[in-house]
């Protein structure tokens, strides 16, 4: 079964420090990978999605992400941090058993001014 | 183009009662997906429609069941309310089956059961 595990519960960051979020997955083919951020209170807001092609994907917000097949990894990478970074982070992965994706336990970001 | 709607937005039940909750899926999806998202953890799928007929589920029990009308709104329901499904329950609606794409999320209805 399709699974994806984020090994960082929490990470801090200073404003304007670089920013790496992990993400591995367990998947039987080539995965839809995405990135969604949530903000306190709010619902899920797609970063980026990765389907094929380019391993390194571009999102809004500045973010970005690259794919990496024999790490079976999809980590998420900001240059520099901004303090409405603040929030928690889910990558997620889509199922081929019946079109759903299936979310990671999430990463929640703190950003020190 | 009016995103995904969600109601209520909060709701306290007891044990044993049941609820429905409601989503207006974004203008020209066909597809609604509902999420389960217990306070610290990630979203955990329980079903989908898709034309009105429910297009997979997740690992939940019968008491989670769902609608899906004309319009493509959505309910889902919850009947024998356990402790346990207090949570944040998210909709999100997409404009095909094959997920290959966005999902477009509510903001959520967040339940609580005493």
């Amino acid at each position: 079964a399709q699974s994806v595990t984020q090994p960082d519960i929490h990470i801090t960051v200073s404003e304007g420090a670089s920013l790496e979020l992990r993400c591995n997955y367990s998947y039987g083919a080539t995965p839809y990978l995405f990135w969604y951020v949530q903000s306190p209170g709010q619902g899920l807001q797609l970063l980026l999605k990765y389907f094929s092609g380019d391993t390194l994907v571009q999102g809004i917000k500045g973010f970005e992400a690259e794919f990496k097949r024999s790490q079976s990894s999809f980590n998420l990478r900001k240059p520099s941090v901004h303090w409405s970074d603040a929030a928690e982070y889910f990558c997620a992965v889509e199922s081929t058993s019946y079109d759903k994706v299936i979310f990671g336990p999430g990463t929640s970001l703190s950003v020190i001014p | 183009e009016t995103g995904v709607t969600q109601s209520p937005t909060h709701l306290i039940k007891t044990r044993g009662q049941q609820v429905t909750l409601r989503c207006s899926s974004q203008s020209g999806h066909n597809t609604v997906s509902w999420y389960q998202q217990a306070l610290g953890q990630g979203p955990q799928f329980i079903f989908q429609y898709y034309r009105e007929e429910e297009n997979g589920r997740g690992n939940f029990p019968p008491r989670f069941s769902g609608l899906q009308f004309p319009n493509y709104s959505s309910e889902l329901n919850v009947n024998a309310l356990e402790l346990d499904d207090s949570a944040l329950y998210l909709c999100a609606s997409s404009s095909s089956t094959g997920n290959t794409g966005e999902l477009f999320f509510g903001e959520g209805s967040r339940l609580t059961v005493l």
